[in-house]
């Protein structure tokens, strides 16, 4: 596609419930992130990938939290249980190459509430 | 830790000219990213400065001072279309780990 589609868009959960939420990066990007906004905060960096490897993960808020990227596009973001400080719009962005001086482009995000 | 300081919110009127700062204290830095982001819209990218200095886009332009940890984004001839956030963001490293951003500066621009 011509950018970086993120889907849903929008996710209303019950708390306790389990969410997916899927990352189509732009086609040929070798890095893949994904950001957590708050609601009138800058972007908090989750967890990044080079192709198929997660090379970091320190983002991650917890163990419910868990990410992948099996055959080097596609990436899921996975939120176990959620709780209600888990409302936040979640942002994939996607680079080129490994360097972070190409710029990432970012998806619109799926806007993720914990009712 | 990392720390990076922007203006909460900023007003201006259309046609004038706005100077966003940004301060940042970093365990790393490898360059400086600047992106706006409207309402419910992804962030799109403005610039990116690696060494210091003033760089000119357009209406936009970024300065950098790396030994002040100091950066600006100046708007020109303001539109009401530029009404947004601006993120100001710091690559920590070369290896491709992620960009570390401010809480961003909400700017108003009225007629």
């Amino acid at each position: 596609g011509a950018g970086v589609s993120q889907s849903p868009r929008y996710k209303v959960a019950k708390r306790g419930q389990d969410v997916a939420l899927r990352c189509d990066p732009i086609s040929g990007h070798v890095s893949l992130f994904w950001y957590q906004q708050a609601l009138g905060q800058g972007p908090e960096f989750l967890t990044y990938f080079q192709n198929e490897a997660q090379l970091d993960k320190s983002g991650l808020p917890s163990d419910r939290f868990f990410a992948e990227r099996p055959e080097g596009s596609v990436s899921t973001l996975k939120i176990q249980r959620t709780q209600q400080e888990d409302s936040a719009v979640y942002l994939c962005a996607s680079s080129l190459n490994s360097k972070l001086n190409t710029e990432a482009f970012f998806g619109q995000g799926t806007r993720l509430t914990v009712v | 830790g990392q720390n990076i300081d922007q203006p909460t919110e900023m007003t201006a009127t259309e046609g004038a000219i706005v100077q966003i700062n940004c301060t940042y204290q970093t365990s790393g830095f490898n360059g400086l990213f600047w992106y706006q982001q409207h309402a419910g819209e992804a962030p799109t990218f403005l610039s990116y400065n690696v060494l210091d200095g003033l760089e000119e886009k357009g209406r936009f332009s970024s300065f950098l001072s790396r030994s002040k940890g100091y950066s600006y984004l100046l708007l020109k001839e303001l539109q009401m279309k530029d009404s947004a956030s601006y993120l100001c963001a710091v690559d920590l490293n070369q290896a491709g780990t992620a960009l570390i951003f401010g809480k961003g500066t909400t700017l108003s621009v009225s007629s």
